[in-house]
């Protein structure tokens, strides 16, 4: 079955500083999404890749899947406290996501200090 | 405002109480499904519906039952709870199966 790994586990930047989170699949990616999450609330969408190579940006966070299409990264430049959270990637399962059934990796939990 | 709605966000309950966790979409999504999050888990789908009265089982769907009678509404239901259902439960919708899915703002559960 399909997994995602997610590096680091935990992340703690001054503000200001870039930083960079990695998905790693350990199958071909159909669909991509990143979604950040604040402690004990909902998913917030970020943004979605599907095709090798695509890179998106929104704000401050940009996000890369590779040409292979089994890692993408999330790079947040200049972060800020708003940044601080947990970053979740998920993929569409290995039915390319027919059932819809999104495969999550277990998180990074970023913090940011003022 | 599109969105994704749960009710209750929060709830304690005792072993073998039924009970049921609302979710709601007003955002004409043909597509729904239930996600739980735990510690060193992630998050797992339950359920999930393509369309009215379609439903199909996920990952994890022992012990949950889902009604899709309504396009908006996708309740779930825990016939008799155990401590094991212990979790942070997540509704979310979108168009199509394959499109990008909104989730709901949670719905904290603890089973005693």
């Amino acid at each position: 079955s399909q997994e995602l790994e997610q590096s680091p586990q935990s992340l703690i930047v001054q503000e200001g500083k870039n930083l960079t989170i990695n998905c790693t699949s350990s199958k071909t990616l159909y669909g991509l999404y990143w979604y950040k999450q604040k402690y004990g609330e909902g998913l917030i969408f970020l943004m979605m890749l599907q095709k090798g190579g695509e890179e998106k940006s929104h704000e401050k966070i940009t996000a890369k899947l590779d040409e292979k299409k089994q890692q993408s990264s999330l790079h947040i430049t200049a972060s800020q406290p708003s940044h601080a959270g947990i970053y979740l990637c998920g993929a569409d399962d290995e039915y390319g996501g027919s059932q819809g059934n999104l495969i999550f990796g277990k998180g990074t939990k970023l913090s940011v200090k003022p | 405002e599109a969105q994704v709605t749960q009710n209750p966000r929060y709830l304690i309950t005792v072993t073998g109480k039924k009970l049921t966790v609302t979710c709601s979409q007003n955002m004409n999504h043909e597509y729904m499904s239930w996600y739980r999050q735990d510690p060193g888990l992630g998050l797992r789908q339950i359920y999930y519906s393509m369309n009215v009265e379609v439903t199909d089982k996920g990952d994890v769907p022992e012990g949950y039952k889902v009604s899709r009678k309504e396009k908006r509404n996708f309740p779930l239901i825990l016939e008799s709870p155990s401590p094991n259902q212990t979790s942070l439960y997540f509704c979310a919708s979108s168009l199509l199966s394959q499109e990008t899915q909104y989730f709901g703002p949670g719905t904290r559960l603890l089973v005693l």
